[in-house]
């Protein structure tokens, strides 16, 4: 079945430092790729998204892109904020069907 | 302006207590889910419905049900045989066609006294 694997947090970096979270996906068909972001004792709201290999999601700075060979959707930004910390959720949706498979979430902590 | 609430924020249930979590959108969405979230962990689908009167059971169904009466509303009833219901739940809702994005409420944290 389908899968999502990101990596474990926490991760804790400095104001203006660059986020790395690695997001990997086992899928079959061609899924549409998504990162959420979750604010302490809040829903989740949707970051950004890719539906097709090669397409480059961006939001707020931060920047995800679909890449198909690697079955990855790594999510990056290069200088992060204290209003960045946050749990981030990689999910992908694959097609018949709308249901969204989460991977289990990394929490990142930025410091002043 | 448009979105999806849920009420209550925090809700507590007693040993062999069924308790409903409201969930409604004014989107015009046509689908609706409902997620549990456990400490630490992702989401986990418990029962989605993608048109009013009609609803499917997701990964960890057992213990809940829900009905989809209107449009609007989608509300989980946690029943007495749910024996682990402490946990934050989660509504969304999206068009319900194809790639389309879920937007999901503010949640629910369900607390067993």
């Amino acid at each position: 079945g389908d899968s999502v694997t990101q990596m474990e947090g926490p991760v804790t970096l400095s104001e203006e430092a660059f986020l790395t979270i690695n997001c990997t996906y086992t899928a079959t068909g061609y899924p549409s790729l998504f990162w959420y972001v979750q604010y302490p004792g809040e829903g989740l709201q949707l970051l950004l998204k890719a539906t097709k290999a090669d397409d480059k999601g961006s939001n707020k700075g931060f920047e995800a892109t679909y890449r198909k060979e690697t079955t990855s959707f790594h999510l990056e930004k290069g200088s992060v904020q204290v209003s960045d910390s946050a749990v981030y959720f990689c999910a992908l949706k694959t097609t018949p069907g709308n249901k969204l498979t989460f991977g289990g979430g990394t929490r990142v902590l930025v410091k002043p | 302006d448009g979105g999806i609430t849920q009420s209550p924020k925090y809700l507590f249930r007693k040993e062999g207590q069924n308790v409903t979590l409201s969930c409604e959108q004014n989107l015009n969405h046509d689908a609706m889910y409902w997620y549990r979230q456990d400490p630490g962990q992702g989401l986990r689908l418990i029962y989605y419905s993608q048109i009013v009167n009609d609803f499917q059971k997701g990964d960890i169904a057992e213990g809940y049900s829900v009905s989809r009466e209107k449009k609007e509303s989608f509300p989980l009833t946690v029943t007495s045989a749910q024996k682990n219901p402490t946990a934050f739940y989660l509504c969304a809702s999206s068009t319900g066609q194809g790639q389309e994005t879920q937007y999901f409420g503010p949640g629910t944290r369900l607390l067993v006294l």
